[in-house]
């Protein structure tokens, strides 16, 4: 079958660096992704990764390892405002359709 | 990236009756619309892919008569939750995608209450 895990719930420290870890098993991949996702809204785009390595976008790194099937998202300078939850979702297959984990809520503590 | 508007945002309806969630593309030419629902603090469940001018195909548990999905254009697509009970209650998002692009843009999803 098809799944994707990723803790449910992390708590860090503003101003610190968090770490967020997806491990994934599909049919096939075609690129991984991480949305943010605050209270109450729809998920917003924060990375893609298709190729192994690391994608630095500002605060936000996304890195991806597809012979291990992990991921990770690293949020630096963290601040109160990202406060939210943290999906994580991989393309598996042909079509355009993406298996979604079950999301990590993010606390950040003053 | 595309712009994506839902109507409404917010709707309480009794049970038994049906509703209506449409999800328009503002800016995008939307071949691909998929629509999610999300229940409190869990992740996004795909219902359904809907492509402009076919039949929408429907996830593995999901009633496609009770859920109707009618995606006529490039820029709009609607679920009518039918015969509405407390059960249907959710945030129903609703996401676009195009050919070869890889990112799907979301809209601000649709929080229905059954009562």
């Amino acid at each position: 079958g098809q799944n994707i895990d990723q803790p449910t719930e992390m708590t860090a420290t503003e101003g610190a660096i968090v770490q967020i870890n997806c491990t994934y098993q599909t049919s096939g991949f075609n690129g991984l992704f991480w949305y943010q996702q605050h209270a109450g809204e729809a998920p917003t785009f924060l990375s893609y990764n298709v190729l192994d390595g690391l994608e630095e976008k500002g605060r936000f790194s996304s890195f991806l390892s597809r012979s291990k099937g992990y991921s990770y998202l690293l949020l630096k300078e963290l601040q109160m405002k990202d406060s939210a939850s943290y999906l994580c979702a991989v393309r598996g297959g042909s079509n355009y359709q993406l298996i979604w984990g079950a999301g990590t809520k993010l606390i950040i503590k003053p | 990236g595309a712009v994506v508007s839902q109507h409404p945002s917010r709707v309480i309806c009794k049970s038994g009756t049906s509703v209506k969630i449409e999800c328009r593309s503002l800016d995008f030419q939307a071949t691909t619309m998929f629509w999610y629902r999300q229940f409190p603090k869990k992740s996004l469940m795909l219902m359904a892919t809907s492509n402009e001018g076919s039949k929408a195909t429907y996830e593995q548990g999901v009633e496609k008569d009770k859920f109707l999905i009618n995606h006529a254009s490039l820029t709009l697509s609607t679920l009518t939750v039918t015969s509405a009970h407390p059960e249907d209650s959710s945030f129903y998002i609703c996401s676009v995608g195009q050919g070869a692009s890889y990112e799907q843009y979301f809209g601000p999803g649709t929080r229905l209450t059954v009562t």
